[in-house]
């Protein structure tokens, strides 16, 4: 079936690098992306990548994709305060409308 | 600002009497989403329209229902809220599909 996994905590301290874990089970999607949501907020995209692409680096952000193994990582480069949130990873399926989410991971930054 | 917006951010309602969440859009989208999140679970689509045609998940309650008189606006309606369905309602839009979809701030539902 369809599914997104993800871990649910992560903590680092600021300055460090972040790397937040995704697993996902279909293998016809075209699309992945993260999302970050912040408090009282709705979810607003960080990045994305193609399904037929290994990384994807923008700015602070890296993001791997491991097609075989279905698993797509972000990683936040010199983590700071301001991107404690919630990260969600998730997946267009189908080469439709739908995309599934993950439950999302919360990121805690200590200073 | 081009943006989504959705209205009022917090509804209480009592078991059983019908409520309407709105959202609107200033980005001219195709697709306009309805999900529900619950506490610390991923958002779970319920339906969508792509323009006037609307495209329901299977596994969405028939109490759910929603409406879009244009292209602006889409309404979800909760004809008979139970405790169950108390939770954050996301409204997002797209250009296309699949798309980046930007999202609202969410109405959050409390029936009591």
């Amino acid at each position: 079936g369809e599914d997104v996994e993800q871990s649910l905590f992560l903590s680092v301290r600021e300055g460090d690098s972040s790397v937040i874990n995704c697993t996902y089970t279909d293998s016809s999607s075209t699309y992945l992306y993260w999302y970050k949501q912040e408090p009282g907020a709705g979810l607003q995209l960080l990045t994305y990548i193609f399904s037929n692409m290994d990384m994807k680096q923008d700015q602070r952000l890296t993001v791997l994709l491991n097609k075989k193994d279905k698993h797509l990582s972000l990683r936040i480069a010199d983590t700071q305060t301001g991107d404690s949130a919630i990260y969600f990873c998730a997946e267009s399926i189908g080469g439709g409308f739908k995309t599934i989410f993950g439950a999302g991971t919360r990121l805690f930054v200590k200073a | 600002d081009a943006m989504v917006i959705q209205n009022p951010r917090y509804q209480v309602t009592q078991f059983g009497k019908p409520v309407t969440l709105s959202c609107s859009q200033t980005l001219n989208h195709n697709v306009m989403y309805w999900y529900q999140q619950k506490s610390s679970q991923a958002p779970k689509l319920l339906f969508h329209y792509y323009d006037k045609d609307f495209n329901n998940e299977a596994d969405t309650p028939d109490n759910f229902q929603s409406r879009r008189p244009n292209t602006s606006f889409c309404f979800l309606d909760i004809r008979s809220p139970g405790l169950g369905d108390a939770a954050m309602y996301l409204c997002a839009t797209s250009r296309d599909e699949p798309d980046e979809q930007y999202f609202g701030p969410g109405t959050r539902l409390t029936v009591t």
